[in-house]
């Protein structure tokens, strides 16, 4: 079975600040690992993704993601937050073999002017 | 990137009708698509697998006669809720993959009111 945990249900943030928002997950095979936004009423965008090779993915906005296979994390980071990056983001996380995916619950982030 | 759509973005309707909702891939084919809800301020729960060919694989409390999926085509997946009912109300997301890739991309979603 796979399920993925986000810890946090709001994680607020200065503005020019690093973020962090924390994802683990569980899987029986290899994960395959993501991160989207979501703005209001709007459907879900593409951040990033972990399949295979360097743990420290880059993505979208300056966006990235370090996959930790022994903490089974995949946590969302960026250097300096902005005012715009306020939404709510969702990991997911697929299972080799598997066709879709499954959610975490969703983290608010609030950056903070 | 891929883009996918949904048709149409909003929806109000009487209780006892259905309702369609599309969901489109424009610019890559796929053979699978996924349809999601979302209730207010809660994650996405995955209700069926829409496959182009063949028929949709339900999630486990999902009502296949309710929600009705039909994938016509590689760009085009249908959802209708028949009958709805106000507990029907929701946010409803479609993904799709473009074939043999490893990531979904999601629709703009369709929020239906039920009255």
């Amino acid at each position: 079975a796979q399920s993925v945990a986000q810890p946090e249900d709001q994680v607020n943030v200065a503005e020019g600040n690093p973020l962090t928002v924390k994802c683990t997950y569980s899987v029986s095979g290899n994960p395959y690992l993501f991160w989207y936004v979501q703005y209001p009423n709007r459907g879900l965008q593409f951040l990033l993704k972990y399949i295979t090779g360097d743990n420290l993915v880059k993505g979208s906005y300056g966006f990235e993601a370090e996959f930790n296979k022994s903490q089974t994390s995949f946590h969302l980071k960026k250097p300096s937050a902005l005012v715009s990056d306020s939404a709510l983001y969702f990991c997911a996380v697929r299972d080799t073999g598997a066709n879709n995916l499954f959610f975490g619950t969703g983290t608010r982030l609030t950056v903070i002017p | 990137g891929a883009v996918v759509s949904q048709h149409p973005s909003r929806v109000i309707c009487k209780s006892g009708t259905s309702v369609k909702i599309e969901c489109r891939s424009l610019d890559f084919q796929a053979t699978t698509m996924f349809w999601y809800r979302q209730f207010p301020k809660q994650s996405l729960m995955l209700m069926a697998t829409s496959n182009e060919g063949s028929k949709a694989t339900y999630e486990q409390g999902v009502e296949k006669d309710k929600f009705l999926i039909n994938h016509a085509s590689l760009t085009l997946s249908t959802l209708t809720v028949t009958s709805a009912h106000p507990e029907d109300s929701s946010f409803y997301i479609c993904s799709a993959p473009p074939s043999g890739k490893e990531t979904q991309y999601f629709g703009p979603g369709t929020r239906l009111l039920v009255l």
